[in-house]
Formats: C-alpha cells, structure tokens, sequence
C-alpha cells in the first residue's frame, strides 16, 4: 500500500519568515495529495490541495508543489503568522471519490512572534 | 459549504460498555464517509471507509465486530464501539467525502473508557 514520509516532524520560524514541509510517497498512482492544518484539539482543516495533473498551486501564502518523478511535494508557507502555529499533516490518495488517504507523520509548527 | 458535524463530542463510559458516535455532513450528500482514530500527538490512523447502502471496508488490523460501521444515508455514519476496554480510549474523527476528491473532517469525539 501506499506509504507517505513527511519531514520534519518539528519546525520552528521566526514571525515573517517561510516555512516549507516536505513529504514522500511511495505508490506512483497517487494523483491526489491534500494538507491538513490541526489545531490543538480540533479537526484537520483543508488548507490547499493539488492533482497530479499541475505542478504548483498558490492560494494567498500558501503553496504546494509537486514533482511526480521524484514523488514528492512540498508545502510552503510564506510570511508565517503567529496563528500558523499548528501542526501539518500531507497526505496521499489514488482515484477519485472513494478512494482513502494515506498521511504523513505531521510537522509540529511554531511560529515565534 | 462542507461541514461535518460530529456527536457526541466527549464521552466517558464504562469498560464492557457500548458507544455510539455520529457523523453528518451538514451541507452536501457523502457516498463515502471515513473513521479515524488518532493518538496524542500522533498522526491520523484511518480504521475503515464507509460507504453508503454496503458494509464498510476496514483496515487491516482493525476488528470489525468491535467497531461497528452503519451508513445509513448519504449524511450520516455512525461508529459504535462495542464492549468498550480503556485501551480504546482515543480521539476518533470521521471525515466525508464531496465530489471527486476532497475530504472533510469532524470535530472529532473523545472517547474515555473507564
């Protein structure tokens, strides 16, 4: 099955600067890869996804990328906040509806004021 | 648009116990709803996919007589954990599947079994 490597667990940004969390996965018929932001004791949150069918995607500071030879793709977080403290999680699927994600380990973040 | 709701969102039961938990998408109709289960400051460990109308497919490892599926409409899943030990003391968070790929998910219940 799949398996999805996500690096690093921890990471720690001074306020203003980027952010960026890898993530590796194993089965080449992957084709959809979203992230989830989790706040301490509440529900994963969508922040961004992309299809294996484009590279890049942005929505505001926030971009993924992906490279589908390498199988990897990358989150990057820009002019980090304080309210980006969280912890990330990336995450893997196959097909389309019905088909379940495989996540990474996550990346605790803390972004110091 | 897409919200999932969950119920309850805590609960503290009794070891031999059973507990029933809901998930509902509010907004927007689910052929596929998912259980979770995650550990403090763990990952998300998915337990089964439940799908519509058919028995839901579990992971493997996961014991299906114990965690109980039932997806009884495109809106709602539930999850009851049956004779319920303090080892199945977690957070178990559903999510609900829209359109072709992207998964929401609920609040999450905390489960403490004593």
């Amino acid at each position: 099955g799949e398996n999805v490597e996500q690096h690093p667990s921890t990471l720690s940004v001074q306020e203003g600067d980027s952010a960026v969390i890898k993530c590796t996965y194993s089965d080449s018929a992957s084709n959809y890869f979203p992230w989830y932001k989790q706040e301490l004791g509440k529900r994963p949150q969508l922040i961004i996804d992309i299809r294996s069918n484009v590279g890049e995607k942005k929505d505001q500071r926030i971009a993924v990328t992906l490279n589908k030879t390498a199988k990897h793709f990358s989150l990057h977080i820009t002019e980090t906040q304080p309210e980006d403290s969280a912890v990330y999680f990336c995450a893997a699927s196959i097909g389309a509806a019905g088909n379940k994600l495989t996540f990474g380990g996550g990346t605790r973040v803390l972004v110091k004021p | 648009g897409a919200v999932v709701s969950q119920h309850p969102s805590w609960v503290i039961c009794k070891s031999g116990t059973s507990v029933k938990i809901e998930c509902r998408s509010l907004d927007f109709q689910a052929t596929t709803m998912f259980w979770y289960r995650q550990f403090p400051k763990q990952s998300l460990m998915l337990m089964a996919t439940s799908n519509e109308g058919s028995k839901a497919t579990y992971e493997q490892g996961v014991e299906k007589d114990k965690f109980l599926i039932n997806h009884a409409s495109l809106t709602l899943s539930t999850l009851t954990v049956t004779s319920a030990h303090p080892e199945d003391s977690s957070f178990y968070i559903c999510s609900a599947q829209r359109e072709s790929y992207e998964q929401y998910f609920g609040p999450g219940t905390r489960l403490t079994v004593t």
